[in-house]
């Protein structure tokens, strides 16, 4: 069964930065892109970007332009979301969400969430 | 970036009875070529993240009930759930991919 597997929640001082995984089980990895979508508390998600695990491809949103940074590693069918100069209103759960393409992008497959926490 | 704006807000609903959720986008995201809505909606519980429900507007995803429909084109869609159950109880997004990704604020469906 498919599955998308996020690491654990962390805290961070603002303007520090922070890593968050996906690990990918179940389906062929490079067969689709995995998307980051972000919630911040009692708000709606808000999408981030994509990579492409076939060919290492993204598309950030331009909001996150600059701070943002996917990568995979198809040796552990593993995608990595890098955010910098975090503030507090980055505070949010982040999740990996899988989608058929990148002109295809409903999210049929989510992770659980990571809780990212900024605070002084 | 286009602008998805749900209706209402808030929702209360008896069992058994007809829930309706608006979305309206900012611009069409009907593309002429496909003749497709890139409109899809998600259902959210506390806790967990979305899930997919409808695709392409009017497409229901694998596994949903056949309760839950979806219809609209251009600018304006909506979300039916013909007969409410207690488990439906959520907020329910839409999401459009037609350009950059974006979703609408939620509306948060409860029972009367």
């Amino acid at each position: 069964q498919v599955e998308l597997v996020q690491s654990g929640a962390e805290v961070k001082k603002p303007g520090a930065s922070v890593r968050v995984s996906c690990k990918a089980s179940g389906y062929m990895f490079t067969g689709f892109y995995l998307h980051w979508v972000r919630q911040a508390p009692g708000q709606g998600p808000e999408w981030m970007g994509w990579i492409n695990p076939n060919r290492g491809g993204t598309h950030y949103d331009q909001k996150f332009q600059g701070r943002v940074t996917m990568t995979r590693d198809t040796s552990m069918n593993t995608v990595y979301m890098e955010l910098s100069r975090l503030k507090s209103d980055d505070t949010a759960i982040y999740y990996c969400a899988r989608a058929p393409s990148s002109g295809y992008s409903v999210f049929d497959y989510w992770g659980q969430g990571s809780l990212v926490t900024v605070s002084s | 970036d286009i602008v998805m704006t749900q209706s209402p807000d808030s929702l209360a609903v008896s069992l058994g009875e007809r829930a309706t959720i608006n979305c309206k986008s900012s611009q069409s995201i009907l593309y002429s070529s496909s003749n497709r809505n890139y409109l899809a909606w998600y259902q959210q519980k506390p806790g967990q993240p979305p899930k997919l429900l409808i695709y392409w507007a009017s497409t229901r995803q694998s596994g949903v009930p056949d309760r839950f429909s979806g219809s609209g084109s251009g600018t304006d869609f909506t979300l039916t759930i013909s007969s409410l159950q207690a488990e439906d109880v959520a907020t329910y997004y839409c999401q459009q991919y037609y350009g950059d990704i974006t979703f609408g604020q939620g509306t948060r469906l409860e029972t009367k």
